[in-house]
C-alpha cells in the first residue's frame, strides 16, 4: 500500500545542537523522497529532497540521508536555531504520476 | 514572485451548507494540487491537475467534492454538502514542470481553513 509514517511525533533539542527526524516509508515505487517544514498557519515549504538512487544528500545545514533496504528516510538538521521550530513532513513520489504522499509529521521544539 | 494565493483564508458553515475554495497557482506553473490537511495530520492529495487536465482524483470523495481547472490557471474546490469531518485546513499547491525545476518542488498557498458545525 502507499503509506508515509514517521517515528516521532514530537522532538525537543537545544539551540545550537544537531536534530535529527526519522521517517518510514513502504511505497518502493517512488523516485524521489522530498522533505517539507510547515510553520503555523502556513503552507508546507520544501526543504531538501533526495532521488531513489541516491543514499545521501546534503543542503545548507540540513542532510538527507535514504535507506531502502528498510525502507527509512531522516533528516538532519545541523546546528538547530529557534527558526528551525515549525512540523516537519516527509514524502514520497510515485513516479508515475508525480503525486507526493506526506507522512504524519514530526513537531520540532528548539529550546533556548 | 508572487506565491500561490488562496481565499478565503477562513470558513465556518453549518453542515450539509456548500463551500466553495479559489487558487490562483504561481504564473506559468503547469501542475495544481489540492490537499486536504486535518489537524495533526500531513496534508491528503485530493486532485492533481496537469493544465487543466486531471491527473489523480483517486481521494476525492466525489459524491460531495467537486474540482475544476478552467483554462489550465486558476482553479476552485467545492464542498456540497458539507460534513462535519470536511473540517481541515485546504491546500493549493502548484509545481513547475519545466526549466530545471526540483522534481518534489511544491509550492503551497497558506490554506483555507473550514470549521464545519
Amino acid at each position: 500500500g502507499e503509506s508515509v509514517g514517521l517515528h516521532l511525533p514530537t522532538l525537543s533539542v537545544q539551540e545550537g545542537d544537531n536534530s535529527i527526524i526519522n521517517c518510514a516509508y513502504s511505497n518502493s515505487a517512488s523516485d524521489y523522497f522530498i522533505w517539507y517544514k510547515q510553520e503555523s498557519g502556513k503552507g508546507p515549504q520544501f526543504i531538501i529532497d533526495i532521488r531513489s538512487n541516491m543514499d545521501k544528500r546534503q543542503g545548507q545545514r540540513v542532510t538527507v540521508l535514504l535507506n531502502k533496504t528498510v525502507k527509512h528516510l531522516s533528516l538532519q538538521i545541523a546546528a538547530t536555531q529557534p527558526g528551525d521550530s515549525a512540523v516537519y513532513f516527509c514524502a514520497e513520489r510515485v513516479s508515475n504520476t508525480g503525486k507526493l504522499i506526506f507522512g504524519q509529521g514530526t513537531t520540532l521544539q528548539v529550546k533556548p | 514572485e508572487a506565491g500561490v494565493a488562496q481565499s478565503p483564508r477562513y470558513k465556518i458553515i453549518e453542515k450539509r451548507q456548500s463551500v466553495a475554495f479559489w487558487c490562483n497557482p504561481i504564473s506559468g506553473h503547469a501542475t495544481l494540487y489540492w490537499y486536504q490537511q486535518i489537524l495533526g495530520q500531513g496534508p491528503k492529495l485530493l486532485i492533481q491537475f496537469q493544465n487543466n487536465g486531471v491527473v489523480d482524483d483517486s481521494q476525492l470523495p466525489k459524491d460531495r467534492f467537486s474540482a475544476e481547472r478552467l483554462k489550465g490557471v486558476d482553479s476552485t474546490l467545492k464542498i456540497q454538502p458539507a460534513k462535519l469531518e470536511d473540517s481541515a485546513v485546504y491546500l493549493c499547491a502548484s509545481r513547475q514542470t519545466s526549466g530545471g525545476a526540483r522534481v518534489g518542488e511544491l509550492f503551497f498557498g497558506e490554506g483555507s481553513r473550514l470549521t464545519v458545525l
